[in-house]
């Protein structure tokens, strides 16, 4: 079984519509990140936790929202999706701050 | 601020060509480096990183040297395979801050 879980792998939406992305670990890391992957633009970090109490906003996080139900779980939701959402999703984990990401596979989301 | 910059993609080569991908970077003090690869439809893994400078990382056959004086970090390997398609994301990081900074990323194809 995989390390990190990314579901749901695909995703199409149409716009106003209100999506979650889930994501658990069996890691055991504090550590969880959520990116999103465009073309030519590289990784971008939404948000980030570094325990379930504490929930940190990143680059790109308008329009988002997370939620860390436990350690091995951290979910990010689209409010109201629109179409320039439409990308890749990866949730990560890390050990400690600055070391190695694990990522899942991650989740292809389309908004039509 | 902290930046990494990468070759433009996509990179074509024939099997056991001599493969660079540049790695520039901007960034005060002494981050840790790494070269992460994504193969089709799964996540980034590791593939090797450096923490200090004139650090040399390798694995499978990759390598890469933390260059301080001339803030880059290149991907090399000596003769590459069909396997070694996939995309290339050059990133930093500092232990003390809460995320990772990735490049855009570069697409390498290797023709048998």
């Amino acid at each position: 079984d995989a390390d990190v879980t990314q579901t749901p792998r695909n995703r199409i939406t149409k716009t106003g519509k209100r999506i979650m992305l889930e994501c658990s670990q069996t890691k055991g890391h504090d550590r969880m990140y959520w990116y999103r992957q465009d073309p030519g633009l590289g990784l971008r970090l939404i948000y980030y936790s570094f325990d379930v109490k504490d929930i940190n906003k990143g680059e790109i996080s308008d329009g988002y929202s997370v939620s860390r139900q436990a350690q091995a779980k951290f979910s990010l939701s689209l409010e109201s999706a629109i179409p320039n959402q439409t990308a890749l999703y990866f949730c990560a984990t890390s050990e400690q701050t600055g070391e190695k990401l694990f990522f899942g596979s991650g989740t292809q989301l389309s908004v039509l | 601020g902290n930046s990494v910059t990468q070759m433009e993609g996509p990179v074509t080569l024939s099997e056991e060509a001599f493969l660079t991908i540049n790695c520039t970077y901007t960034a005060t003090g002494y981050p840790s480096l790494f070269w992460y690869v994504q193969y089709p439809g799964e996540g980034l893994q590791l593939l090797l990183k450096a923490t200090k400078a004139d650090d040399k990382g390798s694995n499978k056959g990759f390598e890469a040297t933390y260059r301080k004086e001339t803030t880059s970090f290149h991907l090399e390997k000596g003769s590459v395979q069909v396997s070694d398609s996939a995309v290339y994301f050059c990133a930093l990081a500092y232990s003390s801050a809460s995320k990772i900074i990735f490049g855009s990323g570069t697409r390498l194809s290797i023709r048998p």
